[in-house]
């Protein structure tokens, strides 16, 4: 099992360009979500899916667009980026929507940089 | 919404040693506190969590504890090993999601 893996690992954009992160598990998980990691403010939840088909805000929802195509796979599209995107995005994913009832497994993460 | 706070920000201690460290919460209705390491260029990884019904849980070198009237909990680690090193992140959970903390750069001198 692979478990959560992303693409791309790094990107580099210009300001106002559009791209999608993608991401997918292999553990039949029903749940996932994008978080984005800036230095000192840990992990922020940008989107999450309860399960296919469903999709709800997180924190920090605005500038983001997010598809769960199937069960497996849910993407991260930034429309229009901005320098304040420039983060570390993870994806991770979770039997259960119900923070209690089961562990959320990350992503290695995928570096993103605005110019 | 939730907020957790974190502290310290970075720790270092000798190998051999203890570290700790300290979470708030603010949510009342917060029943689930897991604590995540992430080593260098890698994702989160679980690595003890503690329910609101259990004051302590001990794996290994790993303990932390919960004390939910004051709403805070802690992350011990004994006997410090270089792999210890890493950014330790606390979290707290309810219904939906998890508010996670700043971190904190545990670095174990040799």
């Amino acid at each position: 099992n692979a478990g959560v893996t992303q693409t791309p690992k790094f990107q580099v954009l210009k300001t106002g360009q559009s791209m999608t992160l993608q991401c997918a598990q292999d553990m039949n998980h029903n749940s996932m979500y994008w978080y984005r990691q800036d230095p000192g403010m840990g992990l922020r939840l940008i989107y999450y899916s309860a399960s296919e088909g469903t999709t709800d805000k997180g924190e920090v929802p605005n500038g983001y667009n997010v598809s769960r195509l199937n069960k497996r796979e849910f993407s991260l599209r930034l429309e229009s980026a901005a320098p304040s995107q420039t983060s570390v995005y993870f994806c991770a994913s979770s039997f259960k929507l119900r923070a209690s009832e089961g562990e959320q497994y990350f992503g290695p993460g995928t570096r993103l940089t605005v110019t | 919404g939730e907020n957790v706070e974190q502290h310290p920000s970075t720790l270092s201690v000798q190998e051999g040693d203890s570290a700790v460290i300290k979470c708030t919460y603010s949510d009342s209705a917060s029943n689930y506190f897991p604590w995540y390491k992430q080593e260098l260029g890698k994702g989160p990884q679980l690595i003890i969590d503690i329910r609101s019904n259990v004051g302590e849980k001990k794996d290994q070198r790993i303990a932390v504890t919960l004390n939910k009237t004051a709403k805070h909990f802690s992350l011990h680690i004994t006997e410090t090993q270089p792999e210890d090193s890493a950014v330790y992140f606390c979290s707290s959970g309810s219904a939906r999601q998890l508010t996670f903390g700043s971190g904190t750069q545990l670095t174990v001198l040799p």
